[in-house]
């Protein structure tokens, strides 16, 4: 079983350098997120898109940018690093209109920078 | 600002019962939920709270109280592969999900 498959699993990033985060579902899900988890807080949206071709900011939005060209694929851009961004990184999807509303979740990308 | 509260950390036996709490502060509510996350996994689904009462599912039951602010997860028949963190979110009135830290949940043998 695929859903959401996120790479790299890890990433250790020198400070200033760019960086892509992939994340690619297969369950024809309309509404994707990307979320930061640290220690001892909760998951914070970085970005969101509700369909293709929209995107919007959430609560932690600075420094990073995403795309969302198809259904399927909604990359995290760090266009340079800085060690705060230093976290794991999960891709979520939803299904629209689904009263729920529940998130299936990749399983995170872990990104170090020093 | 918005704000959801739940212990850090929590410790029961296996084959106990445990209720861990949520209590929330946020701008509109429109639904709680409860995911469970094992250390260095990702979040699943648990539980989804709208009205007021309670939601059962097997072993794993959740509360909800939209006056006072608060549910609970409750689980019972502890098992060991039930240690994890527990993720409380409530979903605001711009639909945004706000989530709480997580509590850990250590179960001894």
């Amino acid at each position: 079983t695929a859903g959401i498959t996120q790479a790299p699993t890890s990433q250790i990033l020198a400070a200033g350098r760019s960086m892509t985060l992939r994340c690619t579902q297969d369950m024809r899900h309309n509404a994707m997120y990307w979320y930061r988890q640290d220690l001892g807080l909760g998951l914070r949206l970085i970005h969101y898109s509700n369909t293709a071709g929209t995107t919007g900011k959430g609560e932690v939005p600075d420094g990073y940018s995403v795309s969302r060209a198809n259904t399927d694929d909604f990359p995290l851009t760090l266009a340079s690093a800085v060690p705060s961004q230093t976290s794991v990184y999960f891709c979520a999807s939803s299904e629209a209109g689904d009263d729920t509303g529940e998130l299936f979740f990749g399983e995170g990308s872990r990104l170090t920078v020093l | 600002g918005q704000n959801i509260d739940q212990p850090t950390e929590m410790t029961a036996t296996e084959g106990a019962i445990v209720q861990i709490n949520c209590t929330y502060q946020t701008s509109g509510f429109n639904g709680l939920f409860w995911y469970q996350q094992h250390a260095g996994e990702a979040p699943t689904f648990l539980s989804y709270n709208v009205l007021d009462g309670l939601e059962e599912k097997g072993r794993f039951s959740s509360f909800l109280s939209r006056s006072k602010g608060y549910s609970y997860l409750l689980l019972k028949e502890l098992q060991m592969k039930d240690s994890a963190s527990y993720l409380c979110a409530v979903r605001d009135s711009n639909y945004q999900l706000i989530w709480g830290a997580g509590t850990k949940l250590i179960i001894k043998p």
